[in-house]
């Protein structure tokens, strides 16, 4: 049973940059039909997918974030990363990272989920 | 503002059977399949049906998806206390080249 599990600061300074990764246990981020997703809710709001990457280093992000985030993969350590710079309270928001399973451009969904990690920021 | 539209709040009392709309268009769900997210407040969302119709095992026949057109639906029929959650939509945008979610429904089972 596969499992994602986030890991970062709770607290951001603004303007700094958020650090977040994404530990998978019980399978590989080196398989060609997954893709590692990070998707962000801020409190009391909705989704909002950031980006998402292959282990292969393939990457996609949402419009709005493409100019402050980097997805990252590190296949050795079995992780996958954000970083989201130029911070304000706007990115406070529960950060989570998820794995969807692609096949002949067929998806079957975001699953599983980590539990989310909750980032707020504080001068 | 969504790309996305859902209605903000639902409800029903045990044994009904509940919709839950998304609407979008043609360069969404028009053109993609559709995917509904189920969440419990304060737990991460838990996949409930993908590609339009289909539930991933473990996810009860009670729960059922079908798209027409530019439109989703969410029905779950049979309702219980526990289906008391936040409910997501999410398709992929042409337009935008990502992933979009609905702003979500809030059920309550009364």
């Amino acid at each position: 049973q596969v499992q994602l599990q986030e890991s970062g600061p709770g607290l951001v300074k603004p303007s700094e940059t958020l650090s977040l990764t994404c530990t998978v246990s019980g399978g590989s981020v080196s398989s060609d039909r997954y893709y590692w997703l990070w998707i962000r809710q801020p409190p009391g709001r909705g989704l909002e997918w950031i980006a998402y990457i292959h282990y292969s280093g393939s990457t996609n992000y949402n419009p709005s974030l493409k100019s402050r985030a980097t997805i990252s993969v590190d296949t050795s350590k079995n992780q996958f990363s954000l970083k989201l710079r130029s911070v304000t309270a706007a990115d406070t928001a529960v950060y989570y990272c998820a794995r969807d399973t692609c096949s002949g451009g067929r998806c079957d969904g975001f699953d599983p989920w980590g539990q989310g990690t909750l980032v707020t920021f504080s001068s | 503002q969504s790309v996305l539209t859902q209605p903000p709040s639902a409800s029903g009392t045990p044994g009904q059977r509940v919709t839950i709309s998304c609407s979008g268009s043609s360069s969404n769900i028009g053109n993609n399949f559709v995917y509904w997210y189920q969440q419990v407040p304060g737990t991460a969302p838990k996949l409930l049906i993908y590609r339009n119709n289909q539930r991933p095992s473990g996810v009860p026949d009670r729960f059922s998806g079908s798209k027409s057109g530019t439109s989703a639906s969410l029905a779950i029929s049979g309702l219980r206390s526990e289906d008391e959650s936040d409910y997501y939509c999410a398709t992929w945008a042409d337009s935008l080249s990502g992933w979009v979610f609905g702003g979500g429904t809030k059920l309550t089972v009364l």
